[in-house]
């Protein structure tokens, strides 16, 4: 399968912006995910951005998409409390229907 | 509206013993997938479900079962747990399998299972 990695840890100060980044190597990738993991539950879509997209911004959160250098990046600002969770890359082109996950970056965020 | 519902949401098995995984999905979808998630990994696909009275191989399919019993639920069977397939299973569902980018799967809270 394609291969999607990620950094498995991130520590962010409360009110400081949390950065993810993400790289794949299918370059046919079409759809592009970052999924919320908090403790104890299912993961749940925060965001997803298309191929031919650079950037999304929806609310306090950014994905940024250098289709070049297969890097994607999810900016959260004034990261809070709640933003604590393992946050996921996903990535699937459009004629397959499998999601390839990255490991996860487990983000924690102090006082 | 519950979403992906999975039970149970704990067990402990012991090598050899057999069990389901129950899965149900409330939003009239086509789709449904079973996913293992272990330590510094991302998910893995075990089976899917196109539609109903369709089921298919994912990437770990080995020692795993499934039925799509009705639309809205499709359940994992473990015939003879191992334990390698200690883990934590996610059930997923979506209106299709080839949405658009858009459509999304929607996960349930998954079911820790243990096998000594």
């Amino acid at each position: 399968g394609e291969d999607v990695e990620q950094s498995l840890f991130l520590s962010v100060r409360e009110g400081d912006s949390s950065v993810i980044n993400c790289t794949y190597t299918d370059s046919s990738s079409t759809y592009l995910y970052w999924y919320k993991q908090e403790p104890g539950a299912g993961l749940q879509l925060l965001t997803y951005i298309f191929s031919n997209m650079d950037m999304k911004q929806d609310q306090r959160l950014t994905v940024l998409l250098n289709k070049k250098d297969k890097h994607l990046s999810l900016r959260i600002a004034d990261t809070q409390t709640g933003d604590s969770a393992i946050y996921f890359c996903a990535e699937r082109n459009s004629n397959d229907y499998k999601l390839s996950f990255g490991a996860g970056t487990t983000v924690t965020v102090r006082a | 509206n519950a979403g992906v519902t999975q039970t149970p949401k704990f067990q402990v098995l012991k090598t050899g013993q057999s069990m389901t995984l129950q899965c149900a999905q409330d939003m009239n979808h086509n789709s449904m997938y079973w996913y293992r998630q272990d330590p510094g990994m991302g998910l893995r696909l075990i089976y899917y479900s196109a539609s109903e009275g369709t089921t298919d191989k994912g990437e770990v399919p080995n020692g795993y079962n499934v039925s799509r019993l009705n639309k809205r639920e499709f359940s994992l069977r473990l015939e003879s747990a191992a334990p390698s397939q200690t883990s934590v299973y996610f059930c997923a569902s979506s209106e299709n399998l080839y949405g658009s980018g858009s459509d999304e799967q929607f996960f349930g809270p998954g079911t820790r299972l243990t096998v000594l």
